[in-house]
């Protein structure tokens, strides 16, 4: 079954350093996304890519940054970790023409 | 711009009662979509629903059934029945039309409690 992934489930780092989100999908959808969640915020956009080669900025794109170049994944870096990136991130494809966002089992981030 | 308001954060309902979620949207989008997804303990989003803005049919699904109702901008979402595998947080969530389709704008949140 086609489905989207994200690797680590799990991470603890320090301040500082350079951190990366994998995102991996199987359906071969153009648009991802990546959402963090966080208590009292519900899901708020970092960034997303309409396709191989396009990356845009969404709500809380600072200290993000993202790459596309392949339909099936893409990447979210954290150049230099804050405490404030501590998190649970989301990955998620969009369903074309219906619409729908298929979300991955998300990252628990801790950043120390 | 587009918002999303979900103002209860958390029901508490015992076990074959009803239970409302509310959702109120803001856009200036004239056709649009909304959205409902689950989010049980173990953390993972459940698309539930979507609604096209010109589709104002409500509708039924087991004992899920949601009312969307453009003149007040709500998309409210009712569980019959309820059941304790019901708990969960529930989010709605909104896009527009055209290049912005797919950026969906989620609300805060309701966390329902179902007690046996």
């Amino acid at each position: 079954d086609a489905e989207i992934t994200q690797s680590p489930r799990h991470k603890i780092t320090e301040t500082g350093r350079q951190v990366t989100l994998a995102c991996h999908q199987t359906w071969n959808h153009n648009n991802m996304f990546w959402y963090r969640q966080d208590l009292g915020h519900g899901l708020r956009l970092i960034h997303y890519s309409y396709g191989v080669q396009d990356t845009n900025k969404g709500e809380v794109s600072d200290g993000y940054s993202v790459s596309r170049s392949n339909t099936e994944d893409l990447p979210l870096t954290l150049e230099s970790a804050a405490s404030s990136q501590t998190s649970v991130y989301f990955c998620a494809s969009r369903l074309e023409p219906t619409g729908e966002l298929f979300f991955g089992e998300g990252s628990r981030l801790t950043v120390l | 711009a587009q918002k999303v308001t979900q103002a209860q954060t958390e029901i508490s309902v015992v076990e074959k009662e009803d239970v409302t979620l509310d959702c109120v949207y803001e856009t200036r989008d004239t056709t649009y979509y909304l959205f409902w997804y689950k989010q049980p303990p173990s953390g993972e989003l459940v698309f539930l629903i979507r609604r096209n803005s010109f589709d104002e049919q409500n509708e039924i699904s087991g004992r899920y059934s949601w009312n969307f109702q453009k003149s007040t901008s709500s998309f409210n979402f009712t569980i019959t029945a309820s059941q304790v595998v019901d708990s969960a947080v529930y989010f709605c969530a909104l896009s527009g039309r055209g290049s912005t389709l797919g950026r969906l704008y989620f609300g805060r949140g309701t966390q329902l409690t179902v007690w046996p």
